[in-house]
This record gives C-alpha cells, sequence and structure tokens, in this order.
C-alpha cells in the first residue's frame, strides 16, 4: 500500500524549533518530488514547501523562508521539515505530499497525502 | 503569486443534485489546476489534475473544466459521501497556491 506516514509534532513554545518526518512506504520515494502542506485550525490549505528527487531544488513559501528547511533520505525513504523560530501562526496540522505523474509526465498537483502531524506554538 | 478565489462560499445542495463549483486565478495558470476534496479530521484527496482529468479511483461523476483563469467543478449527482470541503489548486508556477475552499453541504 502507497503510504506516507507523518511524525513529530507537538507542542512548542514560541521561538522554539521542530522537526517534522514523514516515512513513505509502498513506492519508489526516490522517484518522486515530495512537499509540505499546512493547514491552520479551522483553515484552507497552505502549500509550505517542495524538494526534488535528488534535493537539487528547493522552494519555500514566502511565509517560512529562513526559518523552515526541506530535507530528505532516498535511502530512508524519508521527508523532513525542519521548523526554528516558530511563531504562533505556525500552528497547524502539516501534511507531507507526494507529487503527481501522469503518463510519465510530472504534474503538480499531490496524489498521496499522509495522515498529518499537529504543530501548536503557544506558551 | 497567484491569488485562488472560489465560489460560493457554501453550497447547499440536495442528494441526486447538481452541483457546480467555481475557481478563479488571479493570472493565466494554463491547464495546471487541481481540485481536492476534504472532510473532516481527513487529509484532502486529489480529485481532478490538469483541470480535467480524474485522479484514479476517481468516480465519473466528477469533472472538471476551464483552462487559463477560470475553472469548474461538477459532481454530477451528488452521493451522501461527497459532501465534504473542496480546493482548487494551481501549480504553474512558484508558490503554489490554493483556493479558500466551497463546503458544500445538505441542503
Amino acid at each position: 500500500e502507497v503510504q506516507l506516514v507523518e511524525s513529530g509534532g507537538g507542542l512548542v513554545q514560541p521561538g522554539g524549533s521542530l522537526r517534522l518526518s514523514c516515512a513513505a512506504s509502498g513506492f519508489s520515494f526516490g522517484n518522486y518530488e515530495m512537499n509540505w502542506v499546512r493547514q491552520a485550525p479551522g483553515k484552507g490549505l497552505e502549500w509550505v514547501s517542495y524538494i526534488s528527487t535528488t534535493s537539487g531544488t528547493i522552494y519555500y513559501a514566502d511565509s517560512v523562508k529562513g526559518r523552515f528547511t526541506i530535507s530528505r533520505d532516498n535511502a530512508k525513504n524519508s521527508l523532513y521539515l525542519q521548523m526554528d523560530s516558530l511563531r504562533a501562526e505556525d500552528t497547524a496540522v502539516y501534511y507531507c505530499a507526494r507529487d503527481l505523474w501522469v503518463a510519465n509526465i510530472h504534474e503538480g498537483a499531490f496524489d498521496i497525502w499522509g495522515q498529518g502531524t499537529m504543530v501548536t506554538v503557544s506558551s | 503569486e497567484i491569488v485562488m478565489t472560489q465560489s460560493p462560499v457554501t453550497l447547499s445542495v440536495s442528494p441526486g443534485e447538481r452541483a457546480t463549483l467555481s475557481c478563479r486565478a488571479s493570472q493565466s495558470v494554463s491547464s495546471n489546476l487541481a481540485w481536492y476534496q476534504q472532510k473532516p479530521g481527513q487529509a484532502p484527496r486529489l480529485l481532478i489534475s490538469g483541470a480535467s482529468t480524474r485522479a484514479t479511483g476517481i468516480p465519473a461523476r466528477f469533472s472538471g473544466s476551464g483552462s487559463g483563469t477560470e475553472f469548474t467543478l461538477t459532481i454530477s449527482s451528488l452521493q451522501s459521501e461527497d459532501f465534504a470541503v473542496y480546493y482548487c489548486q494551481h501549480y504553474n508556477n512558484w508558490p503554489l497556491t490554493f483556493g479558500p475552499g466551497t463546503k458544500v453541504d445538505i441542503k
């Protein structure tokens, strides 16, 4: 079964750090581009970051640039998000999501999502 | 940054009826547009990519259309399991952005 499982969420004080992990299974993780998407409580979806298969291309939303770092370990089938200088507005469920490939064409839609991990930034 | 807007905010529909959801981009995204369904407590599920291509396992009652800046998701005959929030997302350039969502609820 194709699956993504996030972990590492929790309660952290403003200014603190947290590292999220996403474990992939059931597919060739190293062949897929990956993303982090978040959703604040009761709000909509916000794309956070993207990483290419070789980690050679990385993008961030302006809201997290300079504070968050995306990375991956293809040997461990894992995706990570290092979150530093956390703010109250970073409180959200964080999802990892896989980029879609259709007929050997790379699309920027997300076809596989994890169940999410909750991050709460509060004193 | 491309701003995505969706209308209506809430759509009240009776089971078996047709639902039409709209998504607009602040500038052209060509056909680089996806639709997702999200139910409470669940992760989003991909319905449509490329503005009109159904994802694997998505029923034929879901259809997408449009290009450029105007897009539509149509659910031809609403089933009980279709009551949810629907988001559009462009992937034409960076940053990727989502619309605010349309909630489809039972009339």
